[in-house]
């Protein structure tokens, strides 16, 4: 069973405007991940948090992490077409080896 | 292109059919890991190798799947006697482990697999 879970489950906005996405998890974790997958295609790495981070960024996507409530955001500023994806957090558990256990996703389109 | 790659990228079988895929994945990565991902679901861990060790294994990797990896390289997912519930994307992903829990996975692009 997945242990993430994103919300909300799709996201349709504005070329220009913020998308912001939810995870929640239920174990103690090693490190968060967040991945896109365009339409039935593989999944990009997009940034890793570390358990004991709470706050990071790349270009236009930050990322923050709670440990004390086990959940997680991504933002992304100035949306853009391109950004029309699915988005999945993945955690990695402290003690399970090397597995990432993914959330069912959210789907975001941006309209132009 | 140095990226992790799949073999094929889609294939049809009739239910009861073996199929093998395969995957090669970023030279020098020690570690690969095989999911799968039903539509609109996130991808579910399978199973994952150390070099050519096979070292964890999802209760999803029922008897008819088996996984190889015999020279640390190249990896094979066999399915035996397909069933209709095995119709699924199966991706492969790579990495390289430096002991801290911290690396990247690099996924391919996936083989779909429809059993009819």
């Amino acid at each position: 069973s997945q242990q993430g879970e994103e919300d909300p489950q799709a996201l349709s906005i504005q070329e220009g405007e913020n998308a912001t996405m939810n995870c929640s998890y239920k174990t103690s974790i090693n490190n968060l991940q967040w991945y896109r997958q365009n339409s039935g295609r593989g999944l990009v790495h997009l940034i890793l948090i570390r358990s004991n981070e709470r706050e990071k960024h790349s270009g236009r996507l930050r990322v923050t992490l709670d440990t004390s409530k086990k959940s997680s955001s991504l933002l992304i500023t100035a949306s853009r077409a391109a950004d029309t994806a699915s988005y999945f957090c993945a955690t990695r558990k402290e003690t399970s080896g090397s597995r990432l256990t993914f959330g069912e996703g959210t789907q975001l389109t941006v309209n132009p | 292109d140095t990226g992790v790659s799949q073999d094929p990228r889609h294939k049809i079988t009739k239910r009861g059919q073996n199929v093998t895929f395969r995957c090669d994945p970023i030279s020098e990565h020690n570690r690969l890991y095989w999911y799968r991902q039903t539509l609109g679901q996130g991808p579910e861990f399978l199973t994952y190798f150390q070099n050519e060790a096979q070292l964890e294994k999802s209760r999803l990797l029922s008897d008819r799947f088996s996984a190889e990896r015999p020279k640390g390289s190249f990896s094979t997912l066999e399915i035996q006697r397909t069933e209709q519930g095995d119709s699924a994307m199966y991706l492969c992903a790579s990495s390289f482990s430096f002991g801290l829990g911290l690396e990247t996975q690099y996924f391919g692009p996936g083989t779909r697999l429809l059993v009819l």
